[in-house]
């Protein structure tokens, strides 16, 4: 089955303590996304990938880190997770252009005490 | 930082009811996606509209995309309670490869 996977689903955790959401597609596409989604301001994008070795920043990309090592895998890391980044988190890969469907995870629901 | 204005970002209608929603930017766009999501889950994409001016019908719904492809609407006849959920507006300005949405338009459909 064709779909785009994270874990943890939810995860608390505490100011500084470092995190990685991993997020991974079975669907060999190129182009990966990192999105937060908060009430009131909608889905921003924080980092994207065009394809491995290759990322950039979205809108919103300070405090978080992404690494492509491998076309599969798009992971996001929070070097030191502050409040500010308590939100609810999807990733997405869609095949590279911009009529491409963009198929979500599940989301991460991440609290930041 | 590029934005996607939808409006209204609240409705709530009764069965039977028609209903538009607006989508729209300074910017130029290659093309719009509309998705739709449910609590929980992720956005699901509704369709894509390329051509300045296009029109696509999904069922009940219609879904404009403007002659400067700087907006877009999503039209729906006769909602159904099936239809509630959040419906968002989506694209890559021209010229670039990040991804913006709009800021949503949470939609009630009462029986």
């Amino acid at each position: 089955e064709a779909q785009v996977t994270q874990n943890p689903r939810y995860l608390i955790t505490v100011t500084g303590k470092k995190l990685t959401v991993t997020c991974s597609q079975n669907m060999n596409h190129e182009y990966m996304s990192w999105y937060r989604q908060d009430p009131g301001l909608g889905l921003r994008q924080i980092y994207y990938s065009m394809n491995v070795e290759v990322t950039d920043k979205g809108d919103v990309p300070e405090g978080y880190k992404v690494s492509r090592k491998e076309k599969r895998n798009f992971p996001l890391i929070l070097e030191s997770p502050s409040p500010n980044q308590t939100s609810l988190y999807f990733c997405a890969s869609s095949l590279f252009g911009e009529e491409e469907t963009q198929y979500f995870g599940p989301g991460t629901r991440l609290l930041v005490l | 930082t590029q934005l996607l204005e939808q409006s209204p970002q609240f409705l709530s209608i009764q069965e039977g009811e028609n209903l538009t929603v607006y989508c729209n930017s300074s910017s130029v766009f290659s093309s719009l996606q509309w998705y739709r999501q449910e609590p929980g889950e992720g956005p699901v994409l509704l369709v894509t509209v390329v051509t300045g001016g296009e029109v696509k019908k999904l069922k009940r719904l219609t879904f404009q995309f403007g002659d400067a492809r700087k907006d877009s609407s999503l039209h729906i006849t006769a909602a159904q309670p099936g239809d509630t959920g959040l419906y968002l507006c989506a694209g890559e300005p021209s010229g670039t490869y990040k991804y913006i949405f709009g800021t949503g338009t949470r939609l009630k459909v009462l029986a």
